[in-house]
């Protein structure tokens, strides 16, 4: 069983401020995908990383795949009360047809003003 | 152009009742997946749909049952509700390769079993 252990579980940061959440697993993943997730709506696609050690940008947010595609990181610059939700980080497993999203449990982001 | 669509939004069903949710993939996504989420166990994988065939299945007991139909329009179906199932249904659609593409998800159907 491959897991997905997210850390931390809880954030609870002041508006200006910078964080960075934690994806680790034991297992390879051939990509892993970020998603942001609003209180009674389903999860949004942020990115999607594919090559170890691949680092992608949107606007503040950082997104780095550890380069043996075991581990990933998010990173946020100067946070907003908008960036508030549940960050997910899902692994899609490496070949085959054995398609299916592996999620981490998730981090609880809350920006204050 | 559309997004995922999940029917119904609210659904209260009474423990050993059976449900049925329906899910509608965006246009031209032939893999639907659906999942369970729990604010114990966050989001756990269900089932997937590809061009009506079940490609994948996560461990739930086989009161849990999917189907997709031609159109790629997809159903899942529990049976005889225990309070356990109580819980947001998220039905995801893809292009096919999950790999490279990820997933758009609906806002889901919350269940409640009473």
């Amino acid at each position: 069983t491959q897991l997905l252990e997210q850390s931390p579980q809880f954030l609870s940061i002041q508006e200006g401020e910078n964080l960075t959440v934690y994806c680790n697993s034991s297992s390879v993943f051939s990509s892993l995908q970020w998603y942001r997730q609003e209180p009674g709506e389903g999860p949004v696609l942020l990115v999607t990383v594919v090559t170890g050690g691949e680092v992608k940008k949107l606007k503040r947010l950082t997104f780095q795949f550890g380069d043996a595609r075991k581990d990933s990181s998010l990173h946020i610059t100067a946070a907003q009360p908008g960036d508030t939700g549940l960050y997910l980080c899902a692994g899609v497993n490496s070949g085959g047809s054995n398609y299916k999203l592996t999620f981490g449990k998730g981090t609880l982001l809350t920006v204050n003003p | 152009k559309a997004g995922v669509t999940q029917t119904p939004r609210y659904l209260i069903k009474t423990r050993g009742q059976q449900v049925t949710l329906s899910c509608s993939p965006i246009s031209g996504h032939r893999s639907v997946s659906w999942y369970q989420q729990t604010p114990g166990q966050g989001l756990q994988f269900l089932f997937e749909y590809f061009s009506e065939t079940q490609r994948n299945k996560g461990n739930f007991p086989g009161r849990f049952s999917g189907r997709q139909f031609s159109n790629s329009r997809s159903e899942m179906n529990v049976s005889t509700l225990e309070l356990g199932d109580s819980a947001l249904y998220l039905c995801a659609s893809n292009p096919g390769h999950p790999a490279n593409y990820g997933y758009t998800f609906g806002s889901g159907t919350r269940l409640t079993v009473v």
